[in-house]
């Protein structure tokens, strides 16, 4: 079946670090791949996203290319800020189901310091 | 541009009291789900649904009950609530599914603790 693994947190950066999250996944299918965010306190906000092999997506500096032969999507930013504090979810949508679902990872929390 | 909303925000329940969890969108998506978000668990698909009239069970469905009498309403009933169900639920909702990249997006959340 369908299935998103990433990386466990928490993740502490310190202020204009560098920033990668790990995500890889498990697809019957051709799937859409997506990073979610989640700020404290509120729901889940789409952040970015790609649907075919090779696609970047991109969004408030952070960038995730979708790679088919190591099934991975991982998250990257080149300099992390203080409001990028939050938890973040790689999960992927098989375009072929019918059922329309998500699939997620277990988030990872970003804590980043002044 | 409300989106997807939630109600309520935060609720507490006795052990055995019933409640029900209001979903509503306005943006005429066809697909609508709901989801528990525990603490390592990540989010855990309760039940969700394809179209008015219809549901269908997800991961952990136990414990639970839905209707989608509208097309913009999902609602979540607990009939008995236990303390496992002590969670923060998310109603998402997406349009049919074979578009590119169909996306999801997601109500603020329901905070439910049961003593």
């Amino acid at each position: 079946g369908d299935s998103v693994t990433q990386m466990e947190g928490p993740v502490t950066l310190s202020e204009e670090a560098f920033l990668t999250i790990n995500c890889t996944y498990t697809a019957t299918g051709y799937p859409s791949l997506f990073w979610y965010v989640q700020y404290p306190g509120e729901g889940l906000q789409l952040l970015l996203k790609a649907t075919k092999a090779d696609d970047k997506g991109s969004n408030k500096g952070f960038e995730a290319t979708y790679r088919k032969e190591t099934t991975s999507f991982h998250l990257e930013k080149g300099s992390v800020q203080v409001s990028d504090s939050a938890v973040y979810f790689c999960a992927l949508r098989d375009r072929g189901s019918t059922l329309g679902r998500l699939y997620f990872g277990r988030g990872t929390q970003l804590t980043v310091w002044p | 541009n409300a989106g997807v909303t939630q109600t309520p925000k935060f609720r507490v329940l006795k052990t055995g009291q019933s409640m029900t969890l209001l979903c509503a969108q306005d943006m005429n998506h066809e697909y609508m789900y709901w989801y528990r978000q525990d603490p390592g668990m990540g989010l855990r698909l309760i039940h969700y649904s394809v179209g008015e009239g219809t549901t269908a069970k997800g991961e952990v469905p136990d414990g639970y009950n839905v209707s989608r009498l509208k097309k913009q309403n999902f609602l979540l009933g607990l009939e008995s609530a236990a303390p496992s169900q002590t969670s923060v639920y998310f109603c998402a909702s997406s349009l049919l599914t074979g578009g590119r990249g169909t996306e999801a997006f997601f109500g603020q959340g329901t905070r439910l603790t049961v003593v």
